[in-house]
């Protein structure tokens, strides 16, 4: 049973430059969610999607566009990084909004 | 929109002494709060959540307490061990709906050997 898998673990960027990060679940969980996590600030909301077919912009949606391809995979896009992008993301899912939450390992991402 | 804050941001504790972490919110109309622990460099963990129906839920060393006229909830850590060092996240939900939960900022506890 692996949970949640993110890809890639791991990415540096250029400014300007775009890339997909990639989300699936196995549990068959109806939400996903991308969070961003930086020093002092917890988790923050990029964007959600509360079942398959909607998508919902969270706290901090500037910047990045999301897909919920199917109930399986939820991906994060930036189509042209900034350094103020530079942090660690989370997918996470849950069965609904007052269900407890499993992540995904995170994918550290590095905008210079 | 609901408001989690979390205290203190960082606790440190001998081993084997106790450990309470303490999270309020602002929305009356929640009902849920899951606690998460993460370890340096790992993802968020669920540990223990409690409903608004329920005062106080235990599992072995750690429990979890309700306030719902004060709007609070803690976590409560028991004689802890060096393996409890980590960051833990309090969050605040409601059923139903699309109602995100929402996060505290964390409290990174350093248990001392």
């Amino acid at each position: 049973n692996a949970g949640v898998t993110q890809t890639p673990k791991f990415q540096v960027l250029k400014t300007g430059q775009s890339m997909t990060l990639q989300c699936a679940q196995d549990m068959n969980h109806n939400s996903m969610y991308w969070y961003r996590q930086d020093p002092g600030m917890g988790l923050r909301l990029i964007y959600y999607s509360a079942s398959e077919g909607t998508t919902d912009k969270g706290e901090v949606p500037n910047g990045y566009n999301v897909s919920r391809l199917n109930k399986r995979e939820f991906s994060l896009r930036l189509e042209s990084a900034a350094p103020s992008q530079t942090s660690v993301y989370f997918c996470a899912s849950s069965e609904a909004a007052d269900s407890g939450y499993t992540f995904g390992s995170g994918t550290r991402l590095t905008v210079v | 929109g609901e408001n989690v804050e979390q205290h203190p941001s960082t606790l440190s504790v001998q081993e084997g002494d106790s450990a309470v972490i303490k999270c309020t919110y602002s929305d009356s109309a929640s009902n849920y709060f899951p606690w998460y622990k993460q370890e340096l460099g790992k993802r968020p963990q669920l540990i223990i959540d409690i409903r608004s129906n329920v005062g106080e839920k235990k599992d072995q060393r750690i429990a979890v307490t309700l306030n719902k006229t004060a709007k609070h909830f803690s976590l409560h850590i028991t004689e802890t061990q060096p393996e409890d060092s980590a960051v833990y996240f309090c969050a605040a939900s409601q059923a139903g709906g699309s109602y995100i939960p929402t996060f505290g900022r964390g409290t990174s506890l350093i248990v001392h050997p």
